[in-house]
């Protein structure tokens, strides 16, 4: 098993450019998760997914969508880069349930200039 | 969501024991007690969860107060890859991950 993978590894934008993460999970898990890590803190939710075609907010939503059309696949996209959005961005993914630990991804380091 | 305090910062020896507490004072019933820890530049990792009773596993144990407003992960014997940030983490019924900002671990040699 890959576990969770992220694409791309590391991104440079510019203002207003557009982009798309890509988090793919081999596990079968229903519900998946995209979160941000800005330096020095812990991870906030963006938004996350409890199955296919599913999605709702978390916490600091503003500035970006997601799309769960297959149940392997999560996508974060940002429409509009701004430099408030240069951060760490982790996927994680889970079975339904609260006594299952989240499995992360290596993360996304974007940096928009 | 419930919070979680922890210290900002503990230091401990290698192959020592190391105790990282943790106050929820408004935990729920329900509520799940979860343990996680980032290594440098890395993403978070699973160490441990628990509901009411003690639990071991071959990374930690948790200790959990009666009252279960405080608890305990215990590193039986820390080694220089211990060294991460600590995040106690109460699960809710939406079964999001609300981190705080944890307690970085320094393991000296």
């Amino acid at each position: 098993n890959a576990g969770v993978t992220q694409t791309p590894k590391f991104r440079v934008l510019k203002t207003g450019q557009s982009m798309t993460l890509l988090c793919a999970q081999d596990m079968n898990h229903e519900y998946m998760y995209w979160y941000r890590q800005d330096p020095g803190m812990g991870l906030r939710l963006i938004h996350y997914s409890v199955g296919e075609g599913t999605t709702a907010k978390g916490e600091v939503p503003d500035g970006y969508n997601v799309s769960r059309l297959k149940k392997q696949n999560f996508l974060l996209g940002l429409e509009s880069a701004a430099p408030s959005q240069t951060s760490v961005y982790f996927c994680a993914s889970r079975p339904p349930g609260q006594g299952y630990e989240q499995y992360f991804g290596p993360g996304t380091r974007l940096t928009v200039t | 969501d419930a919070k979680t305090t922890q210290p900002n910062s503990m230091e401990s020896n290698e192959e020592e024991p190391v105790h990282l507490p943790c106050n929820h004072s408004t935990i729920s019933g329900t509520d799940y007690i979860h343990w996680y820890r980032q290594l440098p530049s890395q993403g978070p990792e699973y160490v441990i969860h628990g509901l009411t009773s003690n639990v071991n596993n071959r990374m930690a144990s948790l200790a959990i107060a009666e009252d279960r407003k405080s608890s305990t992960l215990i590193l039986h014997r820390a080694t220089l890859r211990d060294a991460a940030v600590y995040y106690c983490i109460l699960i809710q019924g939406a079964q999001k991950l609300v981190f705080g900002q944890g307690t970085r671990l320094t393991i000296n040699p």
